[in-house]
């Protein structure tokens, strides 16, 4: 099993530019959500879904999109980039939502926002 | 709502000495989870522990253990005779069960461990 899988590594954009971070996972996880890492501030959680179709907004969602539309698939999407969006973005996926799963974690993208 | 707070910023160890990195814990829930995770410094989120808010047990596995005290609401933990490679970011992390949540962690804010050789 590859895990999870995240692509870009690494991308720089330009303020105003769109483009969507990808996440799959090959674990049959219904459960998958999207976190940024910012200098001192932890992980936050920005969007997650419970399975295809649904998703919900998590404690930073504002700037981003996303949908589900297959269990492998949670690709999130920056309408126009700004730079308070420099960041680092992390995937992660879980097996079951009652609180007790382990969550598995892509090696994330470093997005550079200019 | 429900909070963790890791009030070390950075630490800094020789090796070989123990060290503890604290967690602190806040929540209404009475079902709850709690986990660490390693972040070196190649960048990935490697998981270490969870723990249920129904097993106080101390954990142990090699140099690495964990005490969970639900009276002070920690869940710290200790890593003995430190190595060069046990520098890393450390984070703990909550979910709470009543709401679903493993997809909902609510990570502190890390500590950076530096060991020395």
């Amino acid at each position: 099993n590859a895990g999870v899988t995240q692509t870009p590594k690494f991308q720089v954009l330009k303020t105003g530019q769109s483009m969507t971070l990808q996440c799959a996972q090959d674990m049959n996880h219904e459960y998958m959500s999207w976190y940024r890492q910012d200098p001192g501030m932890g992980l936050r959680l920005i969007h997650y879904s419970v399975g295809a179709g649904i998703t919900d907004q998590g404690e930073v969602p504002n700037g981003y999109n996303v949908s589900r539309s297959t269990t492998e698939d949670f690709p999130l999407r920056l309408l126009s980039a700004a730079p308070s969006q420099t960041s680092v973005y992390f995937c992660a996926s879980t097996s079951g939502g009652s609180g007790q799963e382990t969550q598995y974690f892509g090696p994330g993208t470093r997005l550079l926002v200019l | 709502a429900q909070k963790v707070t890791q009030a070390q910023t950075e630490i800094s160890v020789v090796e070989k000495e123990d060290v503890t990195l604290d967690c602190v814990y806040e929540t209404r829930d009475t079902t709850y989870y709690l986990f660490w995770y390693k972040q070196p410094p190649s960048g990935e989120l490697v998981f270490l522990i969870r723990r249920n808010s129904f097993d106080e047990q101390n954990e142990i596995s090699g140099r690495y253990s964990w005490n969970f005290q639900k009276s002070t609401s920690s869940f710290n933990f200790t890593i003995t005779a430190s190595q060069v490679v046990d520098s890393a970011v450390y984070f703990c992390a909550l979910s709470e069960g009543s709401q679903g949540g493993s997809e909902k962690l609510v990570f502190g804010k890390g500590t950076k461990l530096t060991v020395n050789p």
